[in-house]
């Protein structure tokens, strides 16, 4: 198994509710990223995960919780959201050690309204 | 702190035609360069990763170029096809700790038909 995997693939939420996003690998990669991506810009990094622990937080708003239960699933909890907030939400997954690439998985697309 | 420039930012061309994308940074001490596809409202496809002790990489019709010293690397597509069309976005990769890929903004590539 070669892939990210990524759900929902769409979705849409108010600004009171609260949702999750949640990514899945299975290549032993110990470390896992959130990316952000807005219309015709490139990703930005929120979040990294290494060996399941938060490393890097790229001071993110709070309403953004990531999670990491474990070391194939990454979740980003989602809260009181703006609507500034949509975007395509990007995870990734890379090993720590070795000179490695990423592997992105094909997003979720989030509307907030 | 590392920069990445990609030229041309879009590129329109006629089917069967090569072309060469560009991509520079800005601190040659970087652990690898990647190269990734990303087709409208989707996710990254990686298309090639050179080590930065590598000079090149190919992968069917591409082929990635890397000179560390002088900060360039190129994407050289072969006989280009309509189904070419997408994002190429370029990607550094500093090494040491997780969350340090730098994208440069990305060529539009366009195949006409």
């Amino acid at each position: 198994d070669t892939e990210v995997t990524q759900t929902p693939k769409h979705l849409v939420m108010g600004m009171t509710n609260k949702k999750s996003l949640k990514c899945e690998q299975h290549m032993g990669h110990r470390a896992m990223y959130w990316y952000k991506q807005k219309a015709k810009k490139p990703p930005e990094l929120m979040f990294v995960y290494s060996y399941e622990k938060l490393s890097i937080n790229e001071s993110v708003p709070s309403r953004f919780s990531p999670e990491c239960p474990n070391s194939s699933l990454l979740n980003l909890h989602l809260h009181a959201l703006q609507p500034e907030d949509s975007a395509l939400y990007l995870c990734a997954s890379s090993r720590i050690t070795g000179n490695y690439g990423y592997t992105f998985g094909s997003g979720t697309r989030l509307t907030v309204v | 702190k590392q920069e990445v420039t990609q030229i041309p930012a879009a590129l329109s061309v006629p089917e069967g035609e090569n072309l060469v994308l560009n991509c520079s940074f800005t601190d040659s001490a970087i652990y690898n360069l990647q190269w990734f596809r990303q087709d409208p409202g989707k996710g990254l496809t990686s298309l090639l990763l050179i080590q930065s002790s590598q000079r090149e990489q190919t992968s069917g019709r591409l082929n990635a170029s890397l000179d560390k010293s002088s900060g360039r690397s190129t994407l050289y597509i072969a006989a280009s096809q309509p189904g070419d069309s997408a994002t190429y976005l370029c990607a550094v990769s500093t090494g040491g700790s997780q969350g340090n890929l730098i994208f440069g903004k990305g060529t539009k590539l366009s195949v006409k038909p």
